[in-house]
């Protein structure tokens, strides 16, 4: 009930395209749902987060979609670019806790 | 303001050996956490520090032991290195208990053990 699941693993898309990483998570407690940006040799990084009664969040060419019933939320990069190769991990927390879930991340490049 | 430092940046044990690693925040946190981070297992809780005084095992934390010396430093240390502790361990702090308090992580240190 603590996991959350992510989708897929690795990923390849041409500059310009859309990038979609998915996750699942099962316990409802869960209250915030982060995504993290990771560059190699460099620590994670917050790169956008919802909470649970919004069920889309924009910032830039990033976006998080949120489907409380289906506790599934997905990251949608628009027109990808080669600095978006990373490697992106999604998290879940509730308010209860000081613990973040991870997923298990997913790599991405971006083929110029 | 450098935010969360970590050293070593590096460091090669061999089996047996021990060491410890240091992290220290600069932002006033309450919280500070020590994840590992290996190929296609994401990053996994080692140990926490809710508060200073204060520490909790995460998900793997045999092997390992932590110190939250005051409110600016956590240090974790391997009194007995064994290989499948070679990873990428990440310390991290955020203000407290509020979901919507980012976490903020370190560079990591890379560590082998042979």
């Amino acid at each position: 009930q603590q996991q959350v699941k992510q989708s897929p693993q690795s990923l390849i898309v041409q500059k310009g395209g859309i990038s979609i990483i998915n996750c699942a998570y099962e316990n409802t407690a869960f209250d915030y749902f982060p995504w993290y940006q990771q560059f190699p040799g460099k620590g994670p990084a917050l790169l956008i987060a919802i909470r649970p009664d919004v069920s889309e969040k924009k910032e830039g060419r990033f976006t998080i979609s949120f489907n409380k019933s289906a506790k599934q939320f997905s990251l949608h990069i628009m027109d990808s670019q080669p600095g978006d190769s990373a490697t992106y991990f999604c998290a879940a927390i509730f308010s209860g806790t000081y613990k973040y879930i991870f997923g298990t991340g997913t790599r991405l490049k971006v083929l110029a | 303001n450098a935010g969360v430092t970590q050293t070593p940046k590096f460091q090669v044990l061999k089996t047996g050996q021990s060491m410890t690693l240091q992290c220290a925040q600069d932002m006033n946190h309450n919280s500070m956490y020590w994840y590992r981070q290996d190929p296609g297992m994401g990053l996994r809780l080692i140990y926490y520090s809710a508060s200073e005084g204060t520490t909790d095992k995460g998900e793997v934390p045999n092997g390992y032991n932590v110190s939250r010396l005051n409110k600016r430093e956590f240090s974790l240390r391997l009194e007995s290195a064994a290989p499948s502790q070679t990873s990428v361990y990440f310390c991290a702090s955020r203000q407290g208990r509020g979901s919507y308090n980012e976490q903020f992580f370190g560079p990591g240190t890379r560590l082998t053990v042979l």
